[in-house]
């Protein structure tokens, strides 16, 4: 169990520009969940896949935002067109396909900052 | 709408001693209950969680209690421990036909002190 990995670990870029961040979920984990957190809140859901298919959209995620995750394996998250608005620590996390008391394992995240 | 609260931002406890965290819910869809503990700089990992059809659930040195009449749970951390020093986030899950998204609380910063 290696654990969820993301990358890059932080982003800086410029209002407009696009950006796309990876997450690698544990192997075995048909599930995967993309979050959002900003300064002094809590991850609030953003998106969420059940192996290649992508099963629920947050509000939150508007049409700058797209996500992926091609054969059922790692996933992609870009954001077209950034605004300073975009600026928080977004957050992979994943899990089986069993029980919601067993949890959700989460990535260290990736600190996107817009200047 | 904050469906999750967590409406004590810090809390400072002594070695040793109890830790309560607490945590008020709105909606009553909610059937699961999850708390996470995160540190500076890595993501939040799962504690401990429990079932709307109990009331109580332990594993070591953390319990977690849930009152459905009043909307409420809370952790005991019991006895505290400097390495217990995090945030902890409660969330809840409306299960669904598919996932289990969370729904997270704004947090509280636990310190225990030596």
């Amino acid at each position: 169990d290696t654990g969820v990995s993301q990358n890059p670990r932080h982003k800086i870029t410029k209002r407009g520009q696009n950006v796309t961040f990876r997450c690698d979920p544990i192997s075995e984990h048909n599930r995967l969940y993309w979050y959002r957190q900003t300064l002094g809140q809590g991850p609030e859901f953003l998106t969420y896949f059940q192996n290649e298919a992508q099963l629920e959209k947050s509000r939150l995620l508007s049409d700058r935002f797209s996500a992926e995750r091609p054969k059922g394996s790692f996933s992609t998250l870009e954001i077209q067109r950034t605004e300073q608005g975009d600026s928080a620590m977004y957050l992979c996390a994943s899990s089986l396909e069993t029980s919601p008391l067993n949890g959700q394992h989460f990535g260290d995240g990736t600190r996107l900052s817009i200047l | 709408d904050q469906q999750v609260k967590q409406n004590s931002p810090s809390l400072s406890v002594q070695e040793g001693r109890i830790s309560i965290l607490n945590c008020d819910y709105t909606n009553s869809m909610f059937d699961y209950f999850l708390w996470y503990k995160k540190y500076p700089a890595e993501g939040p990992t799962f504690l401990i969680s429990i079932s709307s059809i109990k009331d109580k659930n332990e594993d070591g040195r953390f319990t977690v209690f849930l009152n459905k009449s009043a909307k409420h749970l809370s952790l005991h951390i019991v006895p505290s421990q400097p390495g217990d020093s995090a945030v902890y986030f409660c969330a809840a899950i409306v299960p669904t036909g598919g996932g289990n998204k969370l729904t997270f609380g704004t947090g509280t910063q636990l310190k225990v002190e030596l």
